[in-house]
């Protein structure tokens, strides 16, 4: 059983349609969920770090959201150049070390 | 804007062969990592690094994958001796804090035949 799911894995909007992406967990022992946003052939770009359940974040069109077992990445009237792959990744403790687990990733594309 | 830059951007070798991947992290960064990630699936963890040791590995690091910071700029993962399914692309990131905003680079694409 996968420990980081992200849904769903491919999001096709209209420029303007606001939608949520979702990020589910069900590692305990949770140090920080992170969001990164990807281009294809390029590296994770850092979006946001979440600690705690409640907590929210904001940047331009983007606000990511965090509760006990899972985080939402809120896209506010979306444009084309929002279309990448959006990846979330939760550090954890587990047994006495830590460790850091990827989503598969949400692929979003923005038609204009 | 500073960026974590890695050399070289693909990389073609034979199985069995020693690959050496460059990164040069940003400078005032104290944290040091190594992700993969095999075409079509999720980004790995494969290592991290911070006051010239490791100070995590993941069950994919085994005895045939090493890191070093040779100087005060690069950083470098070394696979000793490479198989097939260690082809993927590599990802060199940094921080400033304990896994916090980390910034990746471009990856370099290795490719065994």
């Amino acid at each position: 059983e996968d420990q980081v799911t992200q849904s769903p894995e491919a999001l096709r909007l209209q420029e303007g349609e606001s939608s949520s992406l979702n990020c589910s967990y069900t590692v305990s022992g949770l140090r920080g969920l992170f969001w990164y946003r990807q281009d294809p052939g390029k590296g994770p770009e850092f979006l946001f770090t979440l600690y705690s359940a409640g907590e929210e974040k904001e940047k331009e069109r983007l606000k990511a959201t965090l509760t006990k077992k899972e985080s939402f990445l809120h896209i506010t009237a979306p444009k084309p150049e929002d279309s990448a792959t959006y990846l979330c990744a939760v550090h954890f403790t587990q047994g006495g070390s830590e460790k850091l687990v990827f989503g598969k990733g949400t692929k979003l594309t923005v038609n204009p | 804007e500073p960026e974590v830059t890695q050399t070289p951007s693909h990389q073609v070798t034979q199985m069995g062969q020693e690959v050496i991947l460059r990164c040069v992290p940003i400078s005032n960064h104290l944290y040091f990592y190594w992700y993969r990630q095999i075409l079509g699936q999720k980004v790995e963890f494969l290592v991290s690094f911070y006051n010239n040791e490791i100070s995590e590995k993941s069950e994919i690091f085994d005895d045939q994958f090493s890191v070093e910071r040779p100087d005060g700029s690069n950083f470098t993962l070394k696979i000793r001796s490479t198989k097939l399914e260690d082809s993927a692309m590599y990802f060199c990131a940094s921080s400033l804090r304990w896994r916090n905003e980390q910034f990746f680079g471009p990856g370099t694409r290795l490719t065994v035949l």
